[in-house]
């Protein structure tokens, strides 16, 4: 079935582990996205990658990390985590191109920092 | 970063009522998204509008791209229990060809009272 995965589906992680979140996408999307989402914050964007090869810093990236090695594969990567990471991890890709303007979500990953 | 304003932060109504949301923000956008967020599920593009003044339907879902190009509203005629979710808007800027990023409101709860 086409579309945006992530896995895990959710984590509980100890404060200072590493995490890598992972996503991958089937549609050859130029674009992706990392975005973390918290109660009355709405979608805050951590990374995104323009193609494969190139990324870039959103909104929150403090405390994060991304690659874009392939089109497929967007990881993004916690080096070492800390409570106030815990929240809702949306993965998101659309094809570049003004009007294909259509964001598809993976269904998230809830991580929880103790 | 910018500030997308969506208001109200929730609502309670009863099936068969109309409903209406908006998002106002201090910067321009060229696009205007709507989306909506089923518990446990990823963002759903429900409309794009892509000129100010703009007015789209999708069913019982009409939206409008303000002709300042800094809102836009979402309207929701005679609620079903099926729409209950998250509502986000999501603004998005035209900075140069393959950087197209969008900014999320804060999210309109919509809850369904039998």
């Amino acid at each position: 079935i086409a579309g945006i995965t992530q896995a895990p589906t959710s984590q509980i992680l100890a404060a200072g582990r590493r995490m890598t979140l992972r996503c991958t996408q089937d549609m050859r999307h130029n674009a992706m996205y990392w975005y973390r989402q918290d109660l009355g914050l709405g979608l805050r964007l951590i990374h995104y990658s323009n193609t494969a090869g190139t990324t870039g810093k959103g909104e929150v990236p403090d405390g994060y990390s991304v690659s874009r090695a392939n089109t497929d594969d967007f990881p993004l990567t916690l080096a070492s985590a800390v409570p106030s990471q815990t929240s809702v991890y949306f993965c998101a890709s659309r094809a570049q191109g003004l009007g294909n303007t259509e964001a598809f979500f993976g269904q998230g990953t809830r991580l929880t920092v103790v | 970063g910018q500030q997308l304003n969506q208001s109200p932060q929730s609502m309670f109504i009863q099936e068969g009522e109309d409903v209406s949301m908006n998002c106002t923000s201090s910067s321009i956008f060229n696009t205007w998204l709507w989306y909506k967020q089923e518990p446990g599920e990823g963002p759903v593009l429900l409309i794009a509008l892509y000129k100010a003044g703009e007015l789209t339907s999708n069913g019982r879902l009409t939206a409008q791209f303000g002709i300042t190009r800094k809102d836009s509203f979402l309207n929701i005629s005679a609620s079903i229990p099926s729409d209950v979710g998250i509502y986000f808007c999501a603004g998005q800027r035209h900075l140069n060809f393959g950087n197209e990023k969008l900014t999320f409101g804060t999210g309109t709860r919509l809850t369904i009272i039998p």
